[in-house]
């Protein structure tokens, strides 16, 4: 069974570009996850999709962040324009969305952005 | 708003010994989850062990297990025999079974475990 992709692995930008991520969460999983992880943090969700709808996007910064997941599979997170605090690693993790089922996240590699 | 505290930013233990990784968390439901994940360096997280808060047996995985102690919110994680391939960040998470954020992870700020051969 393939596992989550991510891609890039790596991406350093400067200050106010943009940038884009892309997830492919394993096959049958409904539920997607984007988490930033700040170095020596653990990491924080940022936005959680079922299909290709909005759980919940409480703590995404919504003025420079955006993400979307087409058709319920792969999902895409972009940043525009991007400061310094946004260097950190994004993860994204998927899982079968049964309730009570205790539901394990499978976590893909992130991505490591460096802002300069 | 549920919170997660690992007090021990980094453990070291012996290789073969045993080590404890405490783990306390906030909340007012009665039904959650709690796992620990580990995260080798620049590898991806994986998860070691899960609690069903429902479940008064301490779940074990192999040479992990956990104390866990609901009445004291504490979720402690229990290397047995430890390993070089040990050697990792160790994060504690909670997943509440509530709401439409029932799959959301809330996580501490890890503990470093260092091996020592």
């Amino acid at each position: 069974e393939a596992g989550v992709a991510q891609s890039p692995r790596y991406k350093i930008i400067e200050k106010r570009q943009s940038v884009a991520f892309w997830c492919n969460p394993i096959s049958g999983h409904a539920t997607l996850y984007w988490y930033q992880q700040i170095l020596g943090q653990g990491p924080k969700l940022l936005i959680q999709f079922q299909n290709n709808g909005v759980v919940d996007d409480s703590q995404l910064p919504k003025d420079r962040f955006s993400a979307e997941r087409l058709k319920g599979v792969d999902s895409t997170l972009k940043i525009q324009p991007a400061k310094l605090e946004d260097s950190a690693v994004y993860l994204c993790a998927s899982s079968l969305p049964q309730k009570g089922h205790g539901g394990e996240q499978y976590f893909g590699p992130g991505t490591r952005l460096t802002v300069t | 708003a549920q919170t997660v505290t690992q007090s021990q930013p980094e453990m070291s233990v012996q290789e073969a010994e045993t080590v404890t990784l405490s783990c306390t968390y906030d909340t007012s439901e009665s039904d959650y989850y709690l796992f620990w994940y580990k995260q080798p360096p620049s590898r991806q997280m994986i998860l070691v062990i899960r609690q069903e808060a429902y479940k008064q047996q301490n779940a074990t995985e192999n040479r992990f297990s956990v104390n866990f102690q609901k009445a004291a919110k504490s979720f402690s994680l229990k290397i047995s025999d430890s390993q070089l391939g040990d050697a990792a960040m160790y994060f504690c998470a909670y997943r509440s079974d509530y709401g439409g954020s029932q799959g959301n992870l809330i996580f501490g700020k890890g503990t470093k475990l260092s091996v020592k051969p």
